[in-house]
């Protein structure tokens, strides 16, 4: 069964750093893309950030780029979200998310995590 | 601002059919594959048809995807109230290189 559960959300001031994780299970982590979706209290979803196998191909959303950096450990199935410059705009549940395959670009989540809760504020 | 565009509810009787549009451009909806999600109250969303028409294993086929040009839909038929949820439709973006959701419907059971 395929799980992914993330960790590292908490309270931080605007301008302040957060490292989310996510463990993943139950399947071939080095072979799948992976993805950070977002969600603001009461708004939609929104698509944080994407990366290949590899690590090869990254992506982000205008929102976050400059100030977000994904990556990926393979040898402890592990995906990172490294978030600096924090605003209040960023605070939201955090999901991680595996796409279906590996690529150079987002296909769909074909499984989530129950997310991380960020809430910048001072 | 999202690209792709939603109805922000629909609702209909117990049994009863409901529509969901979700309307892009050419940069995404028309060159893309589309997929759906459903996101109960509390609860992360969960993957209801990908690759435009497909179901995973375990959706049911009350569920069920279609795209048109610039344009997708989902539709719902044999409302339950267990079907009360956000529903969001989502795809890649070749101009901005970004995934795009859509703004999100709620379907209210009545």
């Amino acid at each position: 069964e395929v799980q992914l559960v993330e960790s590292g959300g908490g309270l931080v001031k605007p301008g302040g750093s957060l490292r989310l994780s996510c463990a993943a299970s139950g399947f071939t982590f080095s072979t799948y893309s992976m993805n950070w979706v977002r969600q603001a209290p009461g708004k939609g979803l929104e698509w944080v950030s994407s990366i290949s196998s590899s690590s090869s191909y990254i992506h982000y959303a205008d929102s976050v780029k400059g100030r977000f950096t994904i990556s990926r450990d393979n040898a402890k199935n592990s995906l990172y979200l490294q978030m600096n410059s924090l605003r209040a705009e960023d605070t939201a549940v955090y999901y991680c998310a595996r796409d279906p395959d590996d690529g150079d670009y987002v296909g769909y989540f074909q499984h989530w995590g129950q997310g991380t809760l960020v809430t910048v504020s001072s | 601002q999202s690209v792709l565009t939603q109805p922000p509810s629909v609702s209909a009787a117990p049994g009863q059919k409901v529509t969901i549009s979700c309307s892009g451009s050419s940069s995404n909806i028309e060159n893309n594959y589309v997929s759906w999600y459903q996101q109960l109250p509390g609860t992360a969303p969960k993957l209801l048809i990908y690759d435009n028409n497909k179901r995973p294993s375990g959706i049911p086929d009350r569920f069920s995807g279609s795209k048109s040009g610039t344009s997708a839909t989902l539709g719902i038929t044999g409302l339950q109230t267990g079907d009360e949820a956000d529903y969001y439709c989502g795809t890649w973006d070749s101009s901005l290189s970004a995934y795009v959701f859509g703004t999100g419907t709620k379907v209210t059971v009545l």
